[in-house]
C-alpha cells in the first residue's frame, strides 16, 4: 500500500542536541511538508519541498533544518537553536502536477524534550 | 497572509443529532477547501473536500458548503456516531500554490 512514513514514532532530545525526523513517501508525489502542531492547536508550516533540490522556508522555519535529496525522502533536524521543540511533526506529501490535490498526511513524531 | 478561523473549538452532540463546523478565511484568491479528521495519535485524513466552483458537497453523512461571497465554508456531519469523535481542521489554499493554511480545530464528542 502507498503512504508516507515517519519515524520514530517517539523521539527524546536532550538539551543541546540535533534530532533529525525521518519522513519517506511512496506515492510518487512530488511535494513534500513539514508541520507541526502543539496541543489543542492547529498545523504550522516549518518546511515544504516542491521538488527535489529545492525548498522553502514555512511559517516558523527558525531552529529547524531540511534537506530534499531524493523525491521520497525529506528528512526534517530539529537544531539546538529550536528553544521549545516539544510538539507533535507531521509529514505530508501531495502531487500538484494532477491539479488541485490534497495533500496526505504521515502519523507524525512526537518528539519530547528530556 | 491566509488567516483560517474556526469555530467552536470544542462541539458536544448526541449520538444521532448533526454536529456543524464552520470556518471563515481571509484571502479572497483561496480556491480549494479540505477538511482533516484526526483521531488521538494519528495524522489528520482527508474527508472532503470542495473547489470554489461547487458550493456544496456530500458524501453520505458529510458534507461541506461554501460561500464564496463571505468567504466561510462549513462542514456537516449528520446522524452522528461515536467513531465520529475526533478533531477536525478545515484548511483553505490559493489557486497559485500548494500551501495550506489551516484553522485551530474543533474536537468533536458524540456521546452514546
Amino acid at each position: 500500500d502507498g503512504g508516507i512514513t515517519q519515524s520514530p514514532k517517539y523521539l527524546f532530545r536532550k538539551e543541546g542536541q540535533n534530532v533529525t525526523l525521518s519522513c519517506e513517501q511512496n506515492l510518487n508525489h512530488d511535494a513534500m511538508y513539514w508541520y507541526r502542531q502543539d496541543p489543542g492547536q492547529g498545523l504550522r508550516l516549518i518546511y515544504y519541498s516542491q521538488i527535489v533540490n529545492d525548498f522553502q522556508k514555512g511559517d516558523i522555519a527558525e531552529g529547524y533544518s531540511v534537506s530534499r535529496e531524493k523525491k521520497e525522502s525529506f528528512p526534517l533536524t530539529v537544531t539546538s537553536a529550536q528553544k521549545n521543540p516539544t510538539a507533535f511533526y507531521l509529514c505530508a506529501s501531495s502531487t500538484p502536477r494532477q491539479g488541485n490535490q490534497p495533500q496526505h498526511f504521515g502519523d507524525g513524531t512526537r518528539l519530547s524534550i528530556l | 497572509g491566509e488567516n483560517v478561523e474556526q469555530h467552536p473549538s470544542t462541539l458536544s452532540v448526541q449520538e444521532g443529532d448533526s454536529a456543524v463546523i464552520k470556518c471563515t478565511y481571509s484571502d479572497s484568491a483561496s480556491n480549494y477547501f479540505p477538511w482533516y479528521k484526526q483521531e488521538l495519535g494519528k495524522g489528520p485524513q482527508l474527508i472532503i473536500d470542495i473547489r470554489s466552483n461547487v458550493g456544496e458537497k456530500k458524501d453520505q453523512r458529510i458534507a461541506v458548503t461554501l460561500n464564496k461571497t463571505a468567504k466561510h465554508f462549513s462542514l456537516h456531519i449528520t446522524e452522528t456516531q461515536p467513531e465520529d469523535s475526533a478533531v477536525y481542521f478545515c484548511a483553505s489554499r490559493r489557486a497559485a500554490g500548494n500551501k495550506l493554511t489551516f484553522g485551530g480545530g474543533t474536537r468533536v464528542l458524540v456521546k452514546p
